[in-house]
């Protein structure tokens, strides 16, 4: 267990649905990142968060997604108008101990039909 | 631009002997080399991490060995057994950019018994 929990695990949508994704860090760490891992591949940065702020987003956060984190703990990771190129497993991280120690949750497999 | 480079992108290896993996940087401002080992369907999951004033780090049967000034990292896996088949990424982080990993591309490792 890796204190950082995932949600929905697993999704199934068609394209051009929504889908929103949840992140619940255990540790009360002020940073929090979001990943995306296609197959094959190694994670890609998509965005962090310094408490409820988020600092940076990557290029490959299109418009078309979105996240927040209202009260400085929990995430969500919203897709708008989904296409099949955001099939990928995305992933949720936080820091634990000197805040270089990355611990990351289980993913949540996003499948675009 | 791929500021990580992992290789081999998969070996194979016999019970009992040794897995190398070799990953190269170029961004002299990463100071943080963690290596993560993730299984199918499962996050990353932190192995063993070391910062640039060390040359070697060993925990248990995985070592890292750093060199500075050629911008490279190892991690050899010792007495390989079956159960360390899995897929190992190097990544790397620095403070000032959040401490954000930059991953490699990923090596695929068979354990043959």
């Amino acid at each position: 267990d890796t204190g950082v929990s995932q949600n929905p695990r697993h999704k199934i949508t068609k394209r051009g649905q929504n889908v929103t994704f949840r992140c619940d860090p255990i540790s009360e760490h002020n940073r929090l990142y979001w990943y995306r891992q296609t197959l094959g591949q190694g994670p890609e940065f998509l965005t962090y968060f310094q408490n409820e702020a988020q600092l940076e987003k990557s290029r490959l956060l299109s418009d078309r997604f979105s996240a927040e984190r209202p009260k400085g703990s929990f995430s969500t990771l919203e897709i708008q108008r989904t296409e099949q190129g955001d099939s990928a497993m995305y992933l949720c991280a936080t820091p634990w101990g000197d805040g270089n120690t990355i611990y990351f949750g289980e993913g949540s497999w996003l499948t675009v039909v | 631009q791929q500021q990580v480079k992992q290789s081999p992108q998969s070996l194979i290896v016999q019970k009992g002997g040794i897995s190398i993996i070799n990953c190269a940087y170029e961004n002299t401002a990463f100071d943080y080399f963690p290596w993560y080992q993730q299984f199918p369907g499962k996050g990353p999951a932190l192995l063993i991490a070391i910062r640039p004033d060390v040359s070697e780090k060993k925990e248990g049967r995985f070592t890292i060995s750093f060199n500075k000034s050629a911008k490279q990292f190892s991690l050899h896996i010792m007495d390989s057994q079956p159960g360390d088949s899995a897929t190992y990424f190097c990544a790397a982080s620095f403070k000032a950019a959040g401490n954000k990993l930059t991953f490699g591309g990923g090596t695929r490792v068979l354990v043959k018994p």
